[in-house]
């Protein structure tokens, strides 16, 4: 059974850094990953997607990485600013195609 | 982007009442619908699994009876709370998938049940 670990689960840096949010899963047999973020009291906003042939994923200053043998993925935020403060949500998709999530970082971002 | 939004956002009701949230995919036909539900600090728990035109699949421990999943159209599903109860108050997010397969999965904006 596919699990999906996040640490840490709670992350509060001053405005301005760079950080790295973590992400491991036991079965390496998935299609993709995904990142998600989610601000208190709202659905999920979709961030990145790497399929599993995918090294790494950009978009602005998020850049998500993929180590699927050794079933780890990473979040980078760079330079980071109070607007990013949310819950940072990873998810995997196994063969049987049902994302299984992480229980989540929530990151607070300090002006 | 692909858009999914649910109705309603808040809801507040008396305990033994049936509830009805919908979920609507704006832009795009969405063949497989998610249900999720999500406590407080908690992450997303799979309900259910729902095809356009046919019965949806419930994950271990979730009743059908309880939760009654209509997917209709591909743009359409709604998810029924029955005879509702103060346990069930929670954070309801629905999930649309864009492609058959592997697509990228889209949520909903979530509805909040409070049970009285």
């Amino acid at each position: 059974k596919q699990e999906v670990t996040q640490i840490p689960a709670a992350l509060s840096v001053p405005e301005g850094e760079n950080l790295v949010l973590n992400c491991s899963f036991t079965d390496s047999a998935i299609y993709n990953l995904q990142w998600f973020r989610q601000d208190p009291g709202k659905g999920l906003t979709s961030l990145l997607l790497i399929q599993s042939s995918q090294r790494e994923q950009t978009s602005g200053r998020l850049n998500a990485s993929l180590d699927k043998s050794s079933g780890r993925s990473t979040l980078y935020i760079a330079a980071s600013q109070p607007g990013d403060s949310a819950t940072y949500l990873c998810a995997v998709r196994p063969e049987d195609q049902k994302l299984v999530f992480g229980q989540g970082t929530r990151l607070t971002i300090n002006p | 982007g692909a858009v999914v939004s649910q109705h309603p956002s808040w809801v507040i009701c008396k305990s033994g009442t049936s509830v009805k949230i919908e979920c609507r995919s704006l832009d795009f036909q969405a063949t497989t619908m998610f249900w999720y539900r999500q406590f407080p600090k908690q992450s997303l728990m799979l309900m259910a699994t729902s095809n356009e035109g046919s019965k949806a699949t419930y994950e271990q421990g979730v009743e059908k009876d309880k939760f009654l999943i209509n997917h209709a159209s591909l743009t359409l599903s709604t998810l029924t709370v029955t005879s509702a109860h103060p346990e069930d108050s929670s954070f309801y997010i629905c999930s649309a998938r864009l492609l058959a397969g592997v697509g990228t999965q889209y949520f909903g904006p979530g509805t909040r049940l409070l049970v009285l």
